[in-house]
């Protein structure tokens, strides 16, 4: 069975482009959640979809957006970059069956650096 | 609001050696669900246990134990006789019954540093 899939590994974008992040999740999955990952910040939660409707959001600006497709694939978008969103961006898919004990499985990420 | 505490930011022990990892969380519900995953330097978390609030037994699965106490609010992650391989970041999370896990409330992580 394969794992969550994350593209592009790597991206490297200037402040004010946007960008896409592509997640598609283990099959049979229908929960996506997305979270960044900083050095000092740690991991903070983005969104979770579900069922192509967003379940959950974290305290992210407006510029942080999200989809879910009907095939449980995800994206995310960042509007107009700026040099702190330089991160790791994870993405976790699990059953969501809204359960608060469900094992999340991460894909690699996408690391995105802004200059 | 939840919180998972961290406070070891990095780690570093000579294999073989024993080595726990601090896990402090705050939560206001009486039911929740605690987890540990660690991340290889590849990138993806993977899972290692999840504890729901009402079972403070400890855990042991081969080098890695668990120790839940409610009292002290602490989930402690320990390896025994690490190896290299055990290096990497781990993490604390929290997951209250009111929601769904992908919203889980991360600590910032501990880095392990395991040398030959």
């Amino acid at each position: 069975k394969a794992g969550v899939t994350q593209t592009p590994r790597y991206l490297i974008k200037t402040r004010g482009q946007q960008v896409t992040l592509s997640c598609s999740p283990i099959s049979g999955h229908r929960s996506v959640s997305w979270y960044q990952q900083t050095p000092g910040q740690g991991l903070q939660f983005l969104f979770e979809y579900f069922s192509e409707t967003q379940r959950n959001k974290g305290n992210f600006p407006g510029r942080f957006s999200g989809r879910q497709f009907s095939n449980s694939r995800s994206e995310m978008n960042v509007s107009t970059l700026e040099l702190g969103d330089s991160a790791l961006y994870l993405c976790a898919s699990s059953f969501g069956q809204g359960r608060p004990n469900e094992k999340l499985f991460f894909g690699s990420g996408t690391q995105l650096s802004v200059l | 609001a939840q919180k998972v505490t961290q406070a070891q930011t990095e780690i570093s022990v000579v294999e073989k050696e024993d080595v726990t990892l601090d896990c402090v969380y705050e939560t206001r519900d009486t039911t929740y669900y605690l987890f540990w995953y660690k991340q290889p330097p590849s990138g993806e978390l993977v899972f290692l246990i999840r504890r729901n609030s009402f079972d403070e037994q400890n855990e042991i699965s081969g080098r890695y134990s668990w120790n839940f106490q409610k009292s002290t609010s602490s989930f402690n992650f320990t390896i025994t006789a690490s190896q290299v391989v055990d290096s990497a970041v781990y993490f604390c999370a929290l997951s209250p019954h009111n929601t769904n896990a992908g919203k889980s409330t991360f600590g910032d992580g501990t880095t392990l540093t395991v040398k030959p």
